[in-house]
């Protein structure tokens, strides 16, 4: 089946600094990408949807200024996580769309999750 | 808006014991329907999904699922499970027009030899 990477698995930040999440659909081409935050617990949010080559559309409530995200190729997607609190300490957790099916007619294929910690 | 509710947040059951975990959600539309697992510490795997036909889908591991129209429902079911089936399972949605999906809150499996 299709392969979805994240990069790190986890990681611990001080508050104020930046952090970088790279999703990677290995075998695959994913002309859209996902984007949900997992509190413990509960169930994933969406964040936003990220289209190839265009800019992302964000969900209600979330600010794209915090959470930067680009989707340079067909392969990887990034999330920014800009001037982090610790109030953006979550489990966030990318899936990619093989971009051969049409939409809405498909799965979608989940990476392993990033830990973010924020001191 | 869309929405997806599973009504069963904790389940405890024995080796051998049958299992059925609801969902329902609401939209009017044409939709999609999944359930995905998540064993502890692991990533996010689907078990089966609904596009259109036989309302009554098989998945992997022996589940399986019946979407019933009328009621807005997608329960999943298993006639005995095992102790390796502990983990959270999602019932999730998308509209027929749209790759979005709304997640329900999750049911907690735990199974005891």
């Amino acid at each position: 089946g299709a392969v979805v990477s994240q990069h790190p698995s986890w990681v611990i930040c001080k508050s104020g600094t930046s952090v970088k999440i790279e999703c990677r659909s290995l075998d695959f081409q994913a002309t859209t990408m996902f984007w949900y935050r997992q509190f413990p617990k509960q169930s994933l949010m969406l964040m936003a949807t990220s289209n190839e080559g265009s800019k992302a559309t964000y969900e209600q409530g979330v600010e794209k200024d915090k959470f930067l995200i680009n989707h340079a190729s067909l392969t990887l997607s990034t999330l920014t996580v800009t001037s982090a609190h610790p109030e953006d300490s979550s489990f966030y957790i990318c899936s990619a769309r093989d971009g051969a099916e049409r939409m809405g007619h498909n799965e979608q294929f989940f990476g392993p999750g990033t830990r973010l910690t924020v001191l | 808006a869309q929405s997806v509710s599973q009504h069963n947040h904790h389940v405890i059951l024995s080796e051998a014991a049958s299992l059925e975990l609801g969902c329902n959600y609401s939209y009017g539309g044409t939709v999609n329907l999944f359930w995905y697992v998540q064993y502890p510490g692991q990533h996010l795997q689907l078990l089966l999904k609904y596009f259109s036909g036989d309302p009554l889908v098989k998945g992997i591991k022996g589940f399986e699922a019946e979407f019933i129209k009328s009621k807005f429902s997608f329960n999943l079911r298993k006639p005995s499970v095992q102790w390796s089936d502990t983990a959270e399972y999602f019932c999730a949605v998308n509209a027929r027009n749209t790759d979005k999906l709304i997640f329900g809150t999750g049911t907690r499996l735990q199974v005891f030899p």
